[in-house]
């Protein structure tokens, strides 16, 4: 089965450091990956996304994703890490048709900043 | 500039009486999604229009039914709302053709919370 892992549920931080959100993933063939990020009674917004090429994947509001295919990993990263960054990030798998694949969700990670 | 409105944004029904949320877009989409949200967890797809066809996943309940008049708008209705049914609702778009990440991409409105009372 097809599948999207986040291993913390709580990622913290200090203002100004380096954060990593986890994903692991499972799929047969080619993976696409996305990043969204959801704030409190909010829909979710679009992040970036890996397709094909580089690695690593420069995305909304600083934030960056590296591609491990070894490791079938697509962490999410940010080198100075804001207050306002303070929210829950899925990752997720896109599935099916050419046309309307769906996504699969990990089960999200909250990420706290603290000043 | 909202791109995927969704009415209400809170909704309140009672156990067994139907209820419709609303969804509309000015993305000129293809495709427009339902996901079904609980506390504290990943959203889960309910089912898809492309276009006029209608995809359902295999695991979506009876209860739950959709209906896509015009490019623009999609409904949700649920027929006989349970307690289980309190959730955030999502509504989704995404192009569905022309470069492959592009159209994958999954544009999202600020969602519906239903409670059941």
């Amino acid at each position: 089965a097809q599948s999207v892992a986040q291993p913390e549920d709580q990622v913290n931080v200090a203002e100004g450091n380096p954060l990593t959100v986890k994903c692991t993933y499972s799929v047969s063939g080619n993976p696409y990956l996305f990043w969204y990020v959801q704030y409190p009674n909010r829909g979710l917004q679009f992040l970036l996304k890996y397709i094909t090429g580089d690695n690593l994947v420069k995305g909304s509001y600083g934030f960056e994703a590296e591609f491990n295919k070894s490791q079938t990993s697509f962490h999410l990263k940010k080198p100075s890490a804001l207050v306002s960054d303070s929210a829950l990030y899925f990752c997720a798998v896109r599935v099916g048709s050419s046309n309307t694949g769906k996504l699969i969700f990990g089960q999200g990670t909250t990420l706290q900043v603290k000043p | 500039d909202a791109m995927v409105i969704q009415n209400p944004r809170y909704q309140v029904t009672q156990f067994g009486k139907p209820v419709t949320l609303s969804c509309s877009q000015t993305l000129n989409h293809n495709v427009m999604y339902w996901y079904q949200q609980k506390s504290s967890q990943a959203p889960k797809l309910l089912f898809h229009y492309y276009d006029k066809d209608f995809n359902n996943e295999a695991d979506t309940p009876d209860n739950f039914q959709s209906r896509r008049p015009n490019t623009s708008f999609c409904f949700l209705d649920i027929r006989s709302p349970g307690l289980g049914d309190a959730a955030m609702y999502l509504c989704a778009t995404s192009i569905g053709q022309g470069a492959f990440g592009t159209k994958n991409i999954q544009y999202f409105g600020a969602g519906t919370r239903l409670s059941v009372l």
